[in-house]
């Protein structure tokens, strides 16, 4: 089973425009990571946020944490075509040794 | 290294027939995964390696599935009588080691089965 979910499925912005995607998860994590997937190609790491941490940030990337509500959120700054793309998020799988990941929200940034 | 590499990159195979599919991943990660992913789902964990202990199975990988890897180097993933539910991206990762899930890991670019 797919413990975390993100939300929403299918996300559809003009270039320029910032895109949230948010993440939910049932069991407390010990870290929390962000990936993207192309079309049909392998899936890259975006961030890794700790449980104990609230905020992160990568060039245009913010990644929130809220171990209370169980929920994290990406938010993609000044979006461009390029970004377009499948992002998941990823959470331990119970042994703590694997990731369990999402289904996925699905972004389509327009020129 | 360049990055974690499968092969091969497509294969499409008769229902029944037995296929494998090769996972090298980056020399310094110890830890390596095999995911299998359908259209439109996130990927689902099958399972893992450090070095070449095989530490965790999902309930997904049935017995006609095996996953070797000798010497904690490269790695196999072998399916015997694939059936068509059998079609999917089947992708590897690799990660340094650590605490739990410390680190991202490095995904290689999948193997795609069509079962016909």
């Amino acid at each position: 089973s797919q413990q975390g979910e993100e939300d929403p499925q299918a996300l559809s912005i003009q270039e320029g425009e910032n895109a949230t995607m948010n993440c939910s998860y049932k069991t407390s994590i010990n870290n929390l990571q962000w990936y993207r997937q192309n079309s049909g190609r392998g899936l890259v790491h975006l961030i890794l946020i700790r449980s104990n941490e609230r905020e992160k940030h990568s060039g245009r990337l913010r990644v929130t944490l809220d171990t209370s509500k169980k929920s994290s959120s990406l938010l993609i700054t000044a979006s461009r075509a390029a970004d377009t793309a499948s992002y998941f998020c990823a959470t331990d799988l119970n042994s703590g040794y694997a990731l369990n990941f999402g289904k996925g929200t699905s972004l389509l940034v327009t020129p | 290294d360049t990055g974690v590499s499968q092969d091969p990159r497509h294969k499409i195979t008769k229902r029944g027939q037995n296929v494998t599919f090769r996972c090298d991943p980056i020399s310094e990660h110890n830890r390596l995964y095999w995911y299998r992913q359908t259209l439109g789902q996130g990927p689902e964990f099958l399972t893992y390696f450090q070095n070449e202990a095989q530490l965790e199975k999902s309930r997904l990988l049935s017995d006609r599935f095996s996953a070797e890897r000798p010497k904690g180097s490269f790695s196999t993933l072998e399916i015997q009588r694939t059936e068509q539910g059998d079609s999917a991206m089947y992708l590897c990762a690799s990660s340094l080691g650590g605490t739990g899930t410390d680190y991202g890991y490095t995904f290689g670019s999948g193997t795609r089965l069509t079962v016909v």
